[in-house]
């Protein structure tokens, strides 16, 4: 158990329709990562956040937007959804996001269809 | 581009052997190199990190040696346990926080 934990665990909805996966960081973890692993691809970095801001940018599409809260819960918004956009989502936190390990959350596994 | 790749998809290894799972870099302002095991329906775990400074780092049955003249850096378990069958994920960091994974290798233990 690495002590990050990830709501929901798996999530089934329609094309074009929006939701919210949420993670709960380790505690003492100020930084939070968002990853999506989609079948056959490895982990795809979507966005970073560190003590409530918005600190790096990966390949995140416009239609998904993050945030994190002053409690350093995060929340991944996905809109509009797609049929390629079904995934695994991972959450992962460290520290201070300064070079260190990252620890990761169990995933939600999306399936939009 | 693939900037860490993991050129071997599957590896499968006798029990009580040695596994050795590679991993290939292209971006030389890579510092920190992390190896991750990940199993069906969990999140990866982290295993074993090395700086770019040293050029091996163990623990316990976990070895990762770093080339940084030929951009490659490997993991060894030994002796290999059935436990130890997963996908093993390398990943680099730079500067930043941002990392950047390969796309796993999926190692078989046979008992």
């Amino acid at each position: 158990d690495s002590g990050v934990t990830q709501t929901p665990k798996h999530l089934i909805t329609a094309t074009g329709q929006r939701v919210t996966l949420r993670c709960s960081p380790r505690s003492g973890d100020l930084s939070v990562y968002w990853y999506q692993q989609s079948l056959d691809q490895g982990l795809q970095f979507l966005i970073q956040y560190y003590n409530g801001e918005e600190r790096a940018k990966g390949n995140i599409l416009e239609r998904f937007s993050a945030q994190q809260f002053p409690d350093l819960h995060s929340e991944l918004n996905l809109s509009s959804l797609e049929l390629g956009d079904s995934a695994l989502y991972f959450c992962a936190s460290s520290k201070s996001g300064q070079g260190e390990t990252q620890y990761f959350g169990p995933g939600t596994r999306l399936l939009v269809l | 581009d693939q900037q860490v790749k993991q050129n071997s998809p599957s590896l499968s290894v006798q029990e009580g052997r040695i596994s050795i799972l590679n991993c290939d870099y292209t971006n030389s302002m890579f510092d920190y190199f992390l190896w991750y095991k990940k199993y069906p329906a969990e999140g990866p775990t982290f295993l074993i990190s090395i700086s770019s400074i040293k050029d091996k780092n163990e623990d316990g049955r976990f070895t990762v040696f770093l080339n940084k003249s030929a951009k490659h850096l490997s993991l060894h378990i030994v002796p290999s346990q059935p436990g130890d069958s997963a996908v093993y994920f390398c990943a680099a960091l730079f500067g930043n926080e941002k990392l950047t994974f390969g796309t796993g290798t999926r190692l078989t233990i046979i008992p």
